[in-house]
C-alpha cells in the first residue's frame, strides 16, 4: 500500500478558475506536509509547507490539512497557464527529513 | 533558501561504468539527501548524508551500489556504480533548511543520467 496517494490526473481547469489538488497519507503520526511544483524537465520547487490542522495561505495558494482524515490539499486560485505543472505532495512521517512523495497530479490550465 | 548546484547536469554512460554526481550548497547545511526520480515516476529517497557519519540508506538501496560521501557541510557526492539501463533516472540532492522548526527541503537542479 502506498503511503502517500494522489490522483495522477491530468486535472484540467480553465484559466481563472480554482484548481483543487488532493493528497491522502497513511501514517497517522505524520506531522510535516509539503507541496512541490515540478515543471517538465525541472526539479521540484517548494510551494507550501503545513504542519497544523486548518488552512495556510500564501498568495494564490492555500494548503489545507486535516489530520483526523489524513488528508492534505492545495488550492490554487485564479489559475494561470503558467501553473500548468505536476504537483507533488510530500510527507515527513517521522520529522526526520525523509520525505515520502506521492505520484503527483498533473495540472493543465487552459487559456 | 540555499542555492544548490549539481554536476554534471546530464550524462550518457555505458553499462558497467560508474558516475559520481556532485552536490554543492552555498551555505552550511546539516542534512543533505539524495533522491532518484525514474522516468515518469515520483521521487524516491535513496539515502541521508550527514557530515561526519556514514550515510543511511533506505530500503532497496545499498552502499555498494550508491556510495555517498559528505566531507563537509556544503558538499556531497553520490556515485552510481556498475550501472545498468535500469539506473537511468534523474538524481537529485536536497538540503534541509537550517531552521529545524520548519524542516523544509530544497532541491538541486538534478542530474539526468542515461545508461546505454
Amino acid at each position: 500500500q502506498k503511503e502517500v496517494e494522489q490522483n495522477s490526473g491530468p486535472l484540467s481547469v480553465p484559466e481563472g478558475a480554482i484548481a483543487s489538488l488532493n493528497c491522502t497519507y497513511s501514517d497517522r503520526v505524520s506531522q510535516s506536509f509539503f507541496w512541490y511544483r515540478q515543471y517538465s524537465g525541472k526539479s521540484p520547487e517548494l510551494i507550501m509547507s503545513i504542519y497544523s490542522n486548518g488552512d495556510k495561505e500564501d498568495g494564490r495558494f492555500t494548503a489545507q490539512l486535516n489530520k483526523a482524515s489524513q488528508y492534505v490539499s492545495l488550492l490554487i486560485r485564479d489559475s494561470q497557464p503558467s501553473d500548468s505543472a505536476t504537483y507533488l505532495c510530500a510527507v515527513d512521517p517521522g520529522n526526520t527529513g525523509k520525505l515520502i512523495f506521492g505520484q503527483g497530479t498533473t495540472l493543465q490550465v487552459k487559456p | 533558501s540555499a542555492v544548490i548546484s549539481q554536476k554534471p547536469s546530464r550524462d550518457i554512460c555505458q553499462r558497467g561504468t560508474s558516475l559520481t554526481i556532485q552536490c554543492q550548497v552555498d551555505s552550511q547545511v546539516t542534512m543533505m539527501f539524495w533522491y532518484r526520480q525514474q522516468p515518469g515516476q515520483s521521487l524516491t529517497l535513496i539515502a541521508t548524508a550527514n557530515q561526519g557519519s556514514e550515510a543511511t540508506y533506505e530500503s532497496g538501496f545499498v552502499i555498494d551500489k550508491f556510495p555517498i560521501s559528505r566531507p563537509n557541510l556544503t558538499f556531497s557526492t553520490l556515485t552510481v556504480s556498475n550501472m545498468s539501463p535500469e539506473d537511468s533516472s534523474i538524481y537529485l540532492c536536497s538540503v534541509e533548511d537550517r531552521d529545524r522548526v520548519s524542516n523544509e527541503q530544497f532541491f538541486g537542479p538534478g542530474t539526468r543520467l542515461t545508461v546505454l
